[in-house]
């Protein structure tokens, strides 16, 4: 199975609601991303879990709230969001290592489309 | 700040002919670039890598070329195919894991 899944596809929330993004793999993969890509832009990286444990944050706002609750699943919990934030949400995951060698391919969900009215 | 960026937006190529795909890095510090597709409605697809201390790698239909001298790399499709259209990333990965920074991207047009 070399497929990542998200759900839900589609997303419409307010900017009062709490809402959750799930993504799930079953490849063994112990490295897990969270993207950002905005309409006719390259995927802007979030955040990276390495074993279940959260390892790069790129100073997103704590309206965004990743969870990694075990090593298939990866959670991002969404609250108070702005406008501006609607975006396509892309999971991702790696094989992961700790030395240089070859390059681990990431394998990408289809993402979830969210919108925030 | 460090960037990796495409020189053209959109390239349309007759079905059949080769498809060559330009992008500008700026991150000398770099050791992997990667090739990503995009068709739409889906999430991207890896294509190709190469290291930085190659120049040169194939793949089934795909090659990529490295020129660090002028930081660009390339990447060429051999008979285009309509299955082909979709938007190429170029990206950058400082030790080919976990980080990686995606360029602007090219959408490519394949003209049956």
């Amino acid at each position: 199975d070399t497929e990542v899944t998200q759900t839900p596809k589609h997303l419409v929330m307010g900017m009062t609601n709490k809402k959750s993004l799930k993504c799930e793999q079953h490849m063994g993969h112990r490295a897990m991303y969270w993207y950002k890509q905005k309409a006719k832009k390259p995927p802007e990286l979030m955040f990276v879990y390495s074993y279940e444990k959260l390892s790069i944050n790129e100073s997103v706002p704590s309206r965004f709230s990743p969870e990694c609750p075990n090593s298939s699943l990866l959670n991002l919990h969404l609250h108070a969001l702005q406008p501006e934030d609607s975006a396509l949400y892309l999971c991702a995951s790696s094989q992961e290592v700790t030395g240089q060698g070859t390059y681990n391919e990431q394998f990408f969900g289809p993402g979830t489309r969210l919108t925030v009215l | 700040g460090e960037s990796v960026g495409l020189h053209l937006p959109t390239l349309s190529v007759q079905e059949g002919d080769n498809s060559i795909i330009n992008c500008a890095y700026s991150n000398s510090a770099s050791d992997y670039f990667i090739w990503y597709k995009q068709e739409s409605g889906k999430g991207p697809q890896f294509i190709i890598d190469i290291r930085s201390n190659m120049d040169k790698r194939q793949g089934q239909r795909v090659t990529v070329l490295l020129n660090k001298t002028v930081k660009h790399l390339s990447l060429q499709i051999a008979a285009t195919q309509p299955g082909d259209s979709a938007v190429y990333f170029c990206a950058e990965s400082p030790r080919g894991y976990q980080k990686v920074t995606f360029g602007t991207g090219t959408k490519l047009q394949v003209i049956p």
